[in-house]
């Protein structure tokens, strides 16, 4: 069964501390592995797509990596304005239709 | 502003009854979805729909109904509100990609509580 775990559930961090949260998968193929943020009473907002192991992207403080079996979302020296949940989704090859499948978040909060 | 409006924001409705929550998006995104969002199952699919008149069922569609008359807008239609439904529902569009690897962009949700 596809399947997208996130570890850790909370995380809390000082300003400056850097951390990394940990998004792991099981799907038959992998079309793309995607990173949102999502804020308290607002939709997930897109940061990242990852496609093929060994990929990195990098945004500000943030930079995700990719290997066969999981993703990290590194942050480095975060601020407290980096606080949210952070959404791990997998897309999945899939033939009868288009399915994208969420991890169940890392609450991060940095505290001042 | 372009993007995605839902309506309402908060609504509070009796089981049994019918509610529908709407989705209005700017872009002319032929994808357009609809996840519910609960603590310790994250966001699941409910209904999708790839154009106008084209509409499947996702993961959990059981007691939802959808329509897509026109591109912009997809309702989402609780035919007899249960309290299993009481949920945070994203609308979320995405524009068509050969590769379909392109991000949704969602909406900022309607926080539904069925009593």
């Amino acid at each position: 069964e596809d399947q997208v775990t996130q570890s850790p559930e909370a995380l809390r961090l000082q300003e400056g501390e850097s951390s990394s949260l940990n998004c792991s998968y099981t799907v038959s193929g992998l079309r793309g592995l995607f990173w949102y943020r999502q804020d308290p009473g607002k939709g997930p907002e897109f940061l990242f797509t990852l496609y093929s192991a060994g990929e990195e992207k990098e945004k500000e403080r943030l930079k995700a990596t990719l290997t066969k079996k999981e993703s990290f979302l590194h942050i480095t020296a975060p601020k407290p304005e980096d606080s949210a949940t952070y959404l791990c989704a997998v897309q999945a090859e899939e033939t009868s239709y288009d399915k994208v499948i969420f991890g169940p978040g890392t609450s991060l909060s940095v505290i001042p | 502003d372009a993007g995605i409006t839902q309506s309402p924001r908060y609504k509070i409705t009796e089981t049994g009854r019918q509610v529908t929550l709407m989705c209005h998006q700017t872009w002319s995104h032929s994808y357009m979805f609809w996840y519910r969002q609960d603590l310790g199952h994250g966001l699941r699919l409910i209904y999708y729909s790839a154009a106008a008149d084209i509409t499947d069922k996702g993961e959990v569609p059981d007691g939802y109904v959808v329509s897509r008359s026109k591109t912009e807008n997809f309702p989402l239609t609780l035919e007899s509100a249960t309290r299993s439904q009481t949920s945070v529902y994203f609308c979320a569009s995405r524009a068509p990609d050969s590769s379909y690897n392109s991000p949704l962009h969602f909406g900022n949700g309607t926080r539904l509580t069925v009593t």
